[in-house]
């Protein structure tokens, strides 16, 4: 099993619509996490943070649930830029303190 | 520019050849990551620098493949007697040692074997 698994989609949805993806980690000492949007052959570009309280960003909202040891990404009135693949990042702390990619999930808005 | 820098951004070489590939970090950032991706999957984690130590490896990271970061600055990434399995985006990502910083990415190095 990987340490970080995503739904590698596609998403495919309509403009306007809201999707939501999820991202589930195995490590437990996995301590800080983030999602982020990479378009075809760019670098992946930070979206936004994952806080354990929740957060918001415009159209954007991530959640963490530590206890099911997920994180997940709501896109609300999705428009046709929002069309990219979006990978989770997951930051562990212990020895390593590797930064680890799912997989990534891959959206699709259509006119 | 302060982010990332990365170069070559393109890299065709014949399988055998050796290749090396250039990172130049964001400067107050400490920590240098090298990741390798291939179409359609996400990056893979090849190997991270705190400072000038090596601090982890993966598996991914043959014998082949060596990492270096003198000073603590930039990173250089060699491959050694290039595969065609080689061929990927070799990405590198900078960030502070707070592990509650984002990474910031480079542009990557796209390597093609033939």
């Amino acid at each position: 099993r990987k340490e970080v698994e995503q739904d590698p989609g596609p998403f495919n949805v309509p403009e306007g619509a809201t999707v939501a993806f999820n991202c589930t980690y195995s490590n437990s000492a996995s301590q800080s996490f983030f999602w982020y949007r990479q378009d075809c052959r760019k670098e992946p570009k930070l979206l936004m943070s994952v806080y354990s309280s929740g957060n918001e960003d415009g159209r954007f909202t991530a959640q963490l649930n530590r206890a099911s040891q997920y994180i997940s990404l709501l896109i609300r009135d999705s428009k046709l830029s929002d069309s990219a693949t979006y990978l989770c990042l997951v930051n562990r702390w212990n020895a390593g303190n590797m930064l680890t990619f799912g997989g990534g999930t891959r959206l699709m808005v259509k006119p | 520019d302060t982010g990332v820098s990365q170069n070559p951004r393109h890299k065709i070489t014949k399988r055998g050849q050796n290749v090396t590939f250039r990172c130049d970090p964001i400067s107050e950032h400490n920590r240098l990551y090298w990741y390798r991706q291939t179409l359609g999957q996400g990056p893979e984690f090849l190997t991270y620098f705190q400072n000038e130590a090596q601090l982890e490896k993966s598996r991914l990271l043959s014998d082949r493949f060596s990492a270096e970061r003198p000073k603590g600055s930039f990173s250089t990434l060699e491959i050694q007697r290039t595969e065609q399995g080689d061929s990927a985006m070799y990405l590198c990502a900078s960030s502070l040692a707070s592990g509650y910083t984002e990474a910031f990415f480079g542009q990557g190095t796209r390597l093609t074997v033939v």
